[in-house]
């Protein structure tokens, strides 16, 4: 089973500022890594699949980066709708399909 | 519009069963592959099961293998999660989600349903 680390767990940020969100993963995934957003009592988003190609509907400010198996997704400019908790997740290896444990994104 | 809802969600005692539902509407069922993701409370997300278009390729995580049966009928655009054996720690929100083969990812995810497993 291939394990996905996030970090940090929160990420404390102003409105306006850029967060930088990292994912590891105990072996290589390839690209084959997608991010999604999920807010209180929401379901999860797709944000970013094929590790860096943005989902229908995604704002430039969401860039997903990385290979093998370090990832970093990075909003450029926090809104006040963007904070959330973020979750990578690999589909390179499965079964299973894992996610990471996720990075929440406070406001500072 | 593109749409999954679950539905089937209780409160169940430790060793019960249940059986939950997802609805789907705005696609093409028969033509996307659907898996099952839990969440429990204050935790992250979970893979459980995946079931191909058609049916004929299952898999399952190792936490509920054995104790859970994933199935769909493409005539009702209907998915399913019969759970047996259920456990405390199976207490969780439980979403229905649609995998596109062209993104591999999760593109599109219901509302939920919540499970209560408790005595």
């Amino acid at each position: 089973e291939i394990v996905m680390t996030q970090s940090p767990a929160t990420l404390s940020v102003s409105p306006g500022e850029r967060a930088t969100l990292s994912c590891r993963a105990s072996q290589s995934v390839s690209n084959n890594l997608a991010w999604y957003q999920q807010k209180p009592g929401q379901a999860p988003r797709l944000l970013i699949y094929g590790a860096s190609t943005r989902a229908t509907g995604i704002p430039a400010r969401f860039s997903g980066s990385g290979s093998g198996t370090e990832f970093t997704l990075t909003i450029s400019s926090l809104q006040s709708e963007d904070f959330a908790v973020y979750y990578c997740q690999q589909y390179n290896n499965w079964p299973p399909i894992t996610f990471g444990g996720g990075t929440k994104v406070e406001i500072k | 519009e593109v749409q999954l809802v679950e539905s089937g969600g209780r409160l169940v005692q430790p060793g019960g069963s249940l059986r939950l539902s997802c609805a789907a509407s705005g696609f093409t069922f028969s033509s996307f592959s659907i898996n099952w993701v839990r969440q429990a409370p204050g935790k992250g997300l979970e893979w459980l099961s995946y079931i191909s278009s058609s049916g004929a390729s299952i898999n399952y995580a190792d936490s509920v293998k054995g104790r859970f049966i994933i199935s769909r009928d493409n005539a009702k655009n209907s998915l399913y999660l019969q759970m047996g054996s259920l456990r405390v720690e199976d207490t969780a929100v439980y979403y229905c989600a649609r995998y596109s083969d062209s993104h591999n990812a999760f593109d599109c995810w219901g509302q939920g349903t919540l499970v209560t497993v408790s005595s």
